[in-house]
């Protein structure tokens, strides 16, 4: 069964702090996106990465960073918390296969607040 | 650029009601996908469909359906004889080529209620 994890479902931190999402697949997907929820705006792409080391910024990268070191793992960094960051962020996978429109695989989401 | 609109913020409807959710997109690419996800309260969003723009034939799959229209932009959504299981909020999403992978732009979502 497709299967995408992400570390925590809630997590609280204070301005300022350095925080870390994981996000873990095991469908063995080239591809790995980073988005943010919020109400009235839908989900935001924050970044992707199409391979191992490679990342694109997506639509609002500012104020965070990612890494991605294995395949299977994609993690997203706040440098500086802020409690404009506060926000429901989604993981999700896909592999391009035959078809570079094959759906996305999420994962149950991190609910991050900043205090 | 590329957009999607849910005009429709909330909907609320009796169970064994019929609803339609709206999805209005904006792009000048002539290849490209459409989706519908599902998002229970669980939180996890859950594929529903892929339509690419060279197909607009309709599709039924159980209690759903899609309406595919080129000339009006449109991407609409249909629940048959609604259930309470189908609250959640729905989300419309247009794929995009960029970069080496495909690149998924959402709409604000449609949150839909269901009450017995």
């Amino acid at each position: 069964d497709v299967k995408v994890t992400q570390s925590s479902r809630y997590l609280v931190k204070r301005t300022g702090e350095k925080v870390f999402l994981e996000c873990v697949q095991d469908m063995d997907h080239e591809n790995m996106f980073w988005y943010r929820q919020d109400p009235g705006l839908g989900l935001r792409l924050i970044y992707f990465s199409y391979d191992v080391k490679m990342k694109e910024k997506g639509d609002i990268p500012e104020g965070y960073s990612v890494s991605r070191e294995k395949k299977e793992r994609f993690s997203l960094i706040l440098e500086s918390a802020s409690t404009n960051q506060t926000s429901m962020y989604l993981c999700a996978s896909s592999s391009p296969g035959q078809s570079m429109f094959n759906e996305q695989f999420f994962g149950p989401g991190t609910r991050l607040t900043v205090l | 650029a590329q957009k999607v609109t849910q005009a429709q913020t909330e909907i609320s409807v009796v169970e064994k009601e019929d609803v339609t959710l709206d999805c209005v997109y904006e792009t000048r690419d002539t290849t490209y996908y459409l989706f519908w996800y599902k998002q229970p309260p669980s939180g996890e969003l859950v594929f529903l469909i892929r339509r690419n723009s060279f197909d607009e034939q309709n599709e039924i799959s159980g209690r759903y359906s899609w309406n595919f229209q080129k000339s009006t932009s449109s991407f609409n959504f249909t629940i048959t004889a609604s259930q309470v299981v189908d609250s959640a909020v729905y989300f419309c999403a247009l794929s995009v080529v960029g970069g080496y992978g495909n690149k998924l732009v959402f709409g604000a979502g449609t949150i839909l209620r269901v009450k017995s």
